[in-house]
């Protein structure tokens, strides 16, 4: 199976800063990443698609790119809403895999 | 707009099975894939597997073969996933999960989730 790791594993960051989560692949993925957001007692939520598609109706703020086996998600600006746990997940091969997750707190 | 509604909690004992349930709307039940995935509590997401309602192809993964099954009903739009041979180690949140064509590894929608606890 493909290992997803991400760093870190938690992080707190102050309104208005920017924040970057990092995923690496045990191998090479091609793109075919997402990433998810979920937020505590919800269901997750996709963010990006294709390593750096952004999903219909998630602000602007959020960004992702990559290639190969490293690949990175960014929000530009904290804001509040923005607290929870990210998942990158890989879909190139079966199983489908996901990263153990960051949480993310507003400092 | 596009709702994946899921099934209620489960409180089962070891050995025996459960149900759960996901009913689709909002679009075209056999466009699309159905995922189930497996959140044991302060986890990560764990993927069981699919089931393609257009034509009832399925997927498992290694892990939950023989412990998951997936059917549909076309006329209800909805997904079901059969839970067997409970453990403890089945106590956890499942989700069912959209699937798009095109980009069919992505999970654009999701059900609420369901929890399932196995206690004797």
């Amino acid at each position: 199976d493909i290992q997803m790791t991400q760093s870190p594993a938690s992080l707190s960051a102050s309104l208005g800063e920017t924040v970057t989560i990092q995923c690496r692949a045990s191998e090479d993925i091609y793109s075919g990443l997402a990433w998810y957001q979920q937020k505590p007692g919800k269901s997750p939520q996709l963010l990006i698609y294709g390593a750096s598609s952004l999903q219909d109706g998630v602000p602007s703020r959020f960004s992702g790119s990559g290639s190969g086996t490293q690949y990175s998600l960014k929000i530009s600006s904290m804001q509040t809403e923005d607290e929870g746990v990210y998942f990158c997940q890989q879909g190139l091969k079966y199983p489908y895999t996901f990263g153990a997750g960051t949480k993310l707190e507003l400092k | 707009q596009v709702q994946l509604q899921q099934s209620g909690a489960e409180l089962a004992k070891p050995g025996t099975s459960v149900k759960l349930s996901c009913k689709a709307s909002g679009y075209t039940f056999t466009s699309y894939y159905i995922y189930w995935v497996k959140q044991r509590p302060g986890q990560g997401l764990e993927w069981i597997g699919y089931i393609y309602p257009g034509n009832g192809g399925t997927y498992y993964s290694e892990k939950f073969k023989g412990k998951a099954t997936f059917t549909a009903d076309t006329s209800s739009s909805t997904a079901y996933m059969l839970l067997g041979s409970l453990t403890p180690e089945d106590s956890a949140y499942y989700f069912c999960a959209r699937g798009p064509p095109g980009y069919n590894y992505v999970m654009d929608a999701w059900g609420q989730g369901a929890s399932v606890t196995v206690s004797s």
